[in-house]
């Protein structure tokens, strides 16, 4: 069936650096690729997205581009704040509108 | 605007009682999801509402668990005789009909003692 799977976390880094979360997705058909996040005390809400093979979205400084060949959904940012400490979920959906989401990863930035 | 709101926000209740837990969508959104969250999980799929009916329920786990949308728009999950593997936290999203972005709600927290 249809499933997610993200690198496993935590994830920690330092201010200012380079971050990337995998995600790979298997899915029939031609889903639809999502990132949400998370923040400390907060709802699930949408970071970004890709509908399409080599759509790239973007939001707040994060990319992610939909790699049909290796069924993935990286999720990069070229310098991290400690404001975007949080758990990140990539997640698909399908054609028959059902949403899977990943496990999460969980990111902590250090001053 | 007001978004999606749930009630109860923690729920405690003892094994084998029966409990609701409701979501309150966005105005106007036709489509509405819920999902379990665990500790340290995704958010889990349980059943999908496209307007009344139910387009999509094969994440409920067994049948003590049950949801309604009668008029299309607040959306009632029921679990019956509940376990303590019910515990977990219930979100609900809901979006407009053919758009991708999801709506999530604060989620209802669940304990079965």
């Amino acid at each position: 069936g249809d499933s997610v799977t993200q690198m496993e976390g935590p994830v920690t880094l330092s201010e200012e650096a380079f971050l990337t979360i995998n995600c790979t997705y298997t899915a029939t058909g031609y889903p639809s690729l999502f990132w949400y996040v998370q923040y400390p005390g907060e709802g699930l809400q949408l970071l970004l997205k890709a509908t399409k093979a080599d759509d790239k979205g973007s939001n707040k400084g994060f990319e992610a581009t939909y790699r049909k060949e290796t069924t993935s959904f990286h999720l990069e940012k070229g310098s991290v704040q400690v404001s975007d400490s949080a758990v990140y979920f990539c997640a698909l959906k399908t054609s028959y509108d059902k949403v899977i989401f990943g496990p999460g990863t969980s990111l902590s930035v250090i001053p | 605007g007001a978004g999606v709101s749930q009630t109860p926000s923690n729920k405690v209740t003892e094994k084998g009682k029966y409990v609701e837990l409701r979501c309150d969508p966005i105005s106007g959104h036709t489509a509405l999801y819920w999902y379990r969250q665990s500790l340290g999980q995704g958010p889990e799929f349980l059943i999908y509402f496209q307007g009344t009916g139910a387009a999509d329920d094969s994440g409920l786990p067994n049948d003590r668990f049950f949801a309604v949308r009668p008029e299309g728009s607040v959306s009632t999950l029921k679990i019956q005789r509940t376990e303590r593997g019910d515990s977990a936290v219930y979100l609900c999203a809901s979006s407009l009909k053919g758009a991708d972005e999801q709506y999530f709600g604060p989620g209802t927290r669940l304990t079965v003692t």
